[in-house]
C-alpha cells in the first residue's frame, strides 16, 4: 500500500531532550516536506526537500533540522525542544516538487508535547 | 498565491449533496484551485483540483465560475465519514521549490448529520 508513515505517533518529552521524528514513504517520491499544525494558525511548512541531499527552509524552520540521505526517509530533528514546539506534525511527499505533480500525500501525524 | 475565503462551518444531511463554496477573487490566470480535506487530526487528503473547466473524480466535483473568482466543491452523496475540515487552496500551476508548499487557511468544517 502506498503510504507515508511517521513515528512515533505520540510523544511527550521534556525541554532540551533531543528527539527525532521519522518519516518514510514507499512511493519513490522525490519531494518531501514537514508541516506543523497549531490551533488558529493552520498548517505551516517547516522544511522541505526536493530530492536526496537537497533540503531547504520553509516558513518556520527555527529550532528544527532535517536530513535527506535516502530518497524514502526524511527525519525531523529537534536538537533542544522547547514548549513552543508542542504541536501536531505532518510529513508529506509528492512525486516531484514542481507544479506538474499535483497531489501531496500526508502521513498520519505526530502529536508532540514538550513540557 | 491568491487568498481564499471559506465559510467557517456548514451542515449537511447524510445522503444529500454537500456544496462547499470558496471565494478567490484575486486569483491569477496561472493559478489552480485545489481542494484538500482533513478528518479530525489526520493528515490532509487531496480531493480534486482545476484551472478553468469543471472537474469530476470519484470523490467529488469542482465547479469553477467563468470569471474564476469563486468555486464550489460538491460531494454528491455525503456520508458521515465526510465530516471533516475542507480546505480550498490556490497555487501557481508550475510553482516549484519553496513555492510548491500548500498554504492552508482555516477551511470549512463540514458536519454531516444522520
Amino acid at each position: 500500500e502506498a503510504q507515508v508513515t511517521q513515528n512515533p505517533r505520540y510523544l511527550i518529552t521534556v525541554t532540551g531532550k533531543k528527539l527525532t521524528v521519522t518519516c518514510s514513504q514507499n512511493m519513490n517520491h522525490e519531494y518531501m516536506s514537514w508541516y506543523r499544525q497549531d490551533p488558529g494558525l493552520g498548517l505551516r511548512q517547516i522544511y522541505y526537500s526536493m530530492n536526496v541531499e537537497v533540503t531547504d527552509k520553509g516558513d518556520v524552520p527555527e529550532g528544527y533540522k532535517v536530513s535527506r540521505k535516502e530518497k524514502r526517509n526524511f527525519p525531523l530533528i529537534l536538537e533542544s525542544p522547547s514548549p513552543n514546539q508542542t504541536s501536531l506534525y505532518f510529513c508529506a511527499s509528492s512525486l516531484s516538487g514542481t507544479g506538474s505533480s499535483v497531489e501531496q500525500y500526508f502521513g498520519p501525524g505526530t502529536r508532540l508535547t514538550v513540557t | 498565491d491568491a487568498k481564499t475565503t471559506q465559510p467557517p462551518s456548514m451542515d449537511c444531511a447524510e445522503g444529500r449533496a454537500a456544496n462547499l463554496p470558496c471565494n478567490h477573487s484575486t486569483i491569477s490566470g496561472n493559478e489552480y484551485v485545489y481542494w484538500y480535506r482533513q478528518i479530525h487530526s489526520q493528515g490532509p487528503q487531496y480531493i480534486i483540483h482545476g484551472l478553468k473547466n469543471n472537474e469530476t473524480n470519484e470523490m467529488a466535483s469542482l465547479i469553477i465560475t467563468e470569471d474564476r473568482k469563486s468555486s464550489t466543491l460538491i460531494l454528491p452523496h455525503a456520508t458521515l465519514r465526510d465530516t471533516a475540515v475542507y480546505y480550498c487552496i490556490v497555487r501557481v500551476a508550475n510553482s516549484g521549490g519553496s513555492n510548491y508548499k500548500l498554504t492552508f487557511g482555516k477551511g470549512t468544517l463540514l458536519t454531516v448529520n444522520p
